[in-house]
């Protein structure tokens, strides 16, 4: 089966601009979860969505949001991007419980 | 604050040898503890620990969960080039708000031929 899709591979941006990601879970994975990755704080966590709801966010500012639609696809946008917004993003899908979490290959932005 | 702490930070060793790499974590509201490793882009998944003392393993690879002590530790005995990787540690709490994973900062492993 598919396993999760995050487009686009990679992004380059300027300070200032905003820009949306999009993540496809598995099949079936209600649960889409997102992260931060850099190499000096390591993998942190942006929000989870569950059947269109956010029940968890992470301590990002504001500028971080995220929608879950009702085929359980995920966006989530940063606006007025900063230098310090250069990171891979990594997008989770899970059936919950005790399953595992996959993750997508994530999206690459360069903000520059 | 939950946190989950990795040791060490990386690791050089020569094909053949075995490592262990160590967990610790403090957490609100712990599910499991999940081992990944990452080599380009995708964390991949390794293994899942619920339960303290059994020990989960897939062909060279091995993990344990102590969850009196708060930690796990991840085995790879006769170490290979191919096994050159992040590993990453996380923690999945749940219940209340939290529904999320929790990650160390990584061991980086280089087996050198």
């Amino acid at each position: 089966k598919a396993g999760v899709t995050q487009t686009p591979r990679y992004l380059i941006k300027t300070r200032g601009q905003q820009v949306t990601l999009s993540c496809s879970p598995i099949s079936g994975h209600r649960s889409v979860s997102w992260y931060q990755q850099t190499p000096g704080q390591g993998l942190q966590f942006l929000f989870e969505y569950f059947s269109e709801t956010q029940r968890n966010k992470g301590n990002f500012p504001g500028r971080f949001s995220g929608r879950q639609f009702s085929n359980s696809r995920s966006e989530m946008n940063v606006s007025t991007l900063e230098l310090g917004d250069s990171a891979l993003y990594l997008c989770a899908s899970t059936l919950g419980g005790n399953y595992g979490y996959t993750f997508g290959s994530g999206t690459r932005l360069t903000v520059v | 604050e939950d946190k989950v702490v990795q040791s060490p930070l990386s690791l050089v060793v020569h094909e053949g040898d075995t490592v262990t790499l160590n967990c610790s974590y403090e957490v609100t509201n712990f599910r499991s503890l999940l081992w990944y490793k990452q080599e380009k882009k995708a964390p991949t998944f390794l293994f899942m620990l619920t339960s303290s003392g059994i020990e989960k393993k897939s062909g060279r690879l091995s993990s344990i969960l102590d969850k009196k002590e708060l930690f796990s530790i991840l085995n790879i005995t006769a170490t290979q080039t191919g096994d050159s990787a992040v590993y990453l540690c996380a923690v999945h709490n749940s219940g209340g708000s939290n529904y999320k994973l929790t990650f160390g900062k990584g061991t980086l492993l280089t087996v050198n031929p």
